[in-house]
C-alpha cells in the first residue's frame, strides 16, 4: 500500500518565525489534505490540495503530484499554530503519516 | 458547512460491556464515512470503511465481529465495540466524505476508556 512520509516529526519554533512541513508519498494519490489536529483531539481541515498551490491567510500548500510530495508552510507563526500536523493521501483510502508535532514558543 | 458530530465525547465502560459511539454528518449526506482508531502519540489508522445500506469494509486484522458498524442512514453512522477490554481504548475518530469530492471531514473524537 501507500506509505506516507512527514518530516520533520518534531519542530520547535519561536513565535513569528516561518516553517515548512514536508510530506512525501510513495505512489501516486488521487488526493492529498493536510490537517492541524489541536490539543482536544480534533482534525481540522487545512486543505484539500491534490495538486497545484493554494493560500489560506499565514498558511498555504503545494502539491507536486509528479514528483509525490506536498508542502505545508506556515509563516508568522502563533502560540495557537501548536499541534500536531498530518498530511494524508489518498489512494483508494485515506492514508495518514506519522504527523509533525509543532510547538510555538511565545 | 461540511460539520460531523460525534457522541459521546468520552465513555468510561467496565471490561465485557459493549459501547456505541455515533457519528453524524450534520449538514450534509455522505454516502461513505469512515472509522478510525488513534493511540496516544501516535498517527490515525483506518478501521473501516462504512457505505450507507451496505455492509461496511473492514481494514485487515480489524475484527468484523467486535466491531460493529451500521450505516443506515446518508446523516448516520455507529460503531458498536462489543465486549470491550482494556485494550480497546483508544481515541476513535470518525469522517464523512464530502458530496461530489474525495475530502474527508472529521468528528472530534470519542475517548473510550475500559477498565
Amino acid at each position: 500500500g501507500i506509505q506516507v512520509e512527514q518530516s520533520p516529526p518534531d519542530l520547535i519554533l519561536q513565535e513569528g518565525a516561518n516553517s515548512t512541513l514536508r510530506c512525501n508519498f510513495s505512489d501516486s494519490v488521487n488526493n492529498l489534505q493536510w490537517f492541524h489536529q489541536n490539543p482536544w483531539g480534533q482534525l481540522i481541515n487545512l486543505f484539500y490540495i491534490p495538486s497545484g498551490t493554494k493560500q489560506n491567510g499565514r498558511l498555504s500548500a503545494t502539491t507536486v503530484a509528479t514528483e509525490r510530495y506536498s508542502l505545508l508552510y506556515i509563516s508568522s507563526s502563533q502560540t495557537t499554530d501548536s499541534g500536531v500536523y498530518f498530511c494524508a493521501g489518498q489512494g483508494g483510502k485515506l492514508i495518514f503519516g506519522q504527523g509533525t508535532e509543532l510547538s510555538v514558543k511565545p | 458547512g461540511a460539520v460531523v458530530s460525534q457522541h459521546p465525547s468520552r465513555v468510561i465502560c467496565k471490561s465485557g460491556t459493549s459501547v456505541k459511539i455515533e457519528c453524524r454528518s450534520l449538514d450534509f449526506q455522505a454516502t461513505t464515512m469512515f472509522w478510525y482508531r488513534q493511540f496516544p502519540k501516535q498517527s490515525l489508522m483506518l478501521m473501516a470503511t462504512s457505505n450507507e445500506g451496505s455492509k461496511a469494509t473492514y481494514e485487515q486484522g480489524v475484527e468484523k465481529d467486535k466491531f460493529l458498524i451500521n450505516h443506515a442512514s446518508l446523516t448516520l453512522s455507529t460503531l458498536t465495540v462489543t465486549s470491550a477490554h482494556p485494550e480497546d481504548s483508544s481515541f476513535y475518530i470518525c469522517s464523512a466524505e464530502g458530496q461530489g469530492s474525495y475530502e474527508q471531514y472529521f468528528g472530534p473524537g470519542t475517548r473510550l476508556t475500559v477498565t
